[in-house]
């Protein structure tokens, strides 16, 4: 299993800022998984990060609301860009496991917006 | 694109068994994962079913019927830690085989003492 650190784990932030989230791993890995789930809901997947390329978002997700980093294999943020408070969830970092797909996830970053 | 559905609410006292379903729709299935949840914590997983039949883990078991698109996870002798809101995933043929899965909005299983 990998070991997953996110940071920070939750935060209060203003309506029209944005936030950084950051995800470590314990071993190199090639994709990142970026997953919301917001109050009642089930985990949602916004983007695959991809090292050394760009992050392939799905359906109604866009860069310009979450840009990407992956600058190595271990770490990659998830930005969170002029926030409402639709965007209140917790956001996942995960990593999968090569022969199954199996997920390790993250503790999670539990955002509120005012 | 994928259909995924659960209960969203089962109770049960300690002791008992439960059985929570999952139905799902999807083009080019290639796996279906059960994920524990509890409240506050990141899903932990419990089970991974790519072919037909049972696969038993203890006092989980899981079901996968591909022809029927359905899948059950079967809890045993209930205590009051298993609590918890249970997600069925499906992973898709095709792409990565890393990981990319389409969850269902997680059934929350409350055990009564």
């Amino acid at each position: 299993s990998a070991v997953i650190s996110q940071k920070p784990s939750r935060d209060i932030c203003q309506r029209g800022t944005s936030l950084t989230i950051q995800c470590q791993v314990d071993s190199q890995v090639t994709m990142m998984f970026w997953y919301r789930q917001q109050p009642g809901q089930s985990l949602t997947l916004i983007a695959t990060a991809n090292q050394g390329s760009e992050a392939t978002y799905e359906s109604g997700f866009v860069i310009d609301k979450f840009p990407i980093s992956r600058p190595n294999l271990t770490f990659s943020t998830l930005t969170v860009s002029n926030m409402s408070p639709e965007d209140s969830s917790i956001y996942l970092c995960s990593v999968g496991r090569q022969n199954t797909g199996e997920l390790f996830f993250g503790e999670g970053s539990r955002l509120t917006v005012l | 694109g994928q259909n995924i559905d659960q209960p969203t609410e089962m109770t049960a006292t300690e002791g008992a068994i439960v059985q929570i379903n999952c139905t799902y729709q999807t083009s080019g299935f290639n796996g279906l994962f059960w994920y524990q949840q509890h409240a506050g914590e990141a899903p932990t997983f419990l089970s991974y079913n790519v072919l037909d039949g049972l696969e038993e883990k203890g006092r989980f078991s899981s079901f996968l019927s591909r022809s029927k698109g359905y899948s059950y996870l079967l809890l045993k002798e209930l205590q009051m830690k298993d609590s918890a809101s249970y997600l069925c995933a499906v992973k898709q043929r095709g792409g990565s085989t890393l990981g990319r899965l389409y969850f269902g909005r997680g059934t929350q299983l409350t055990v009564w003492p």
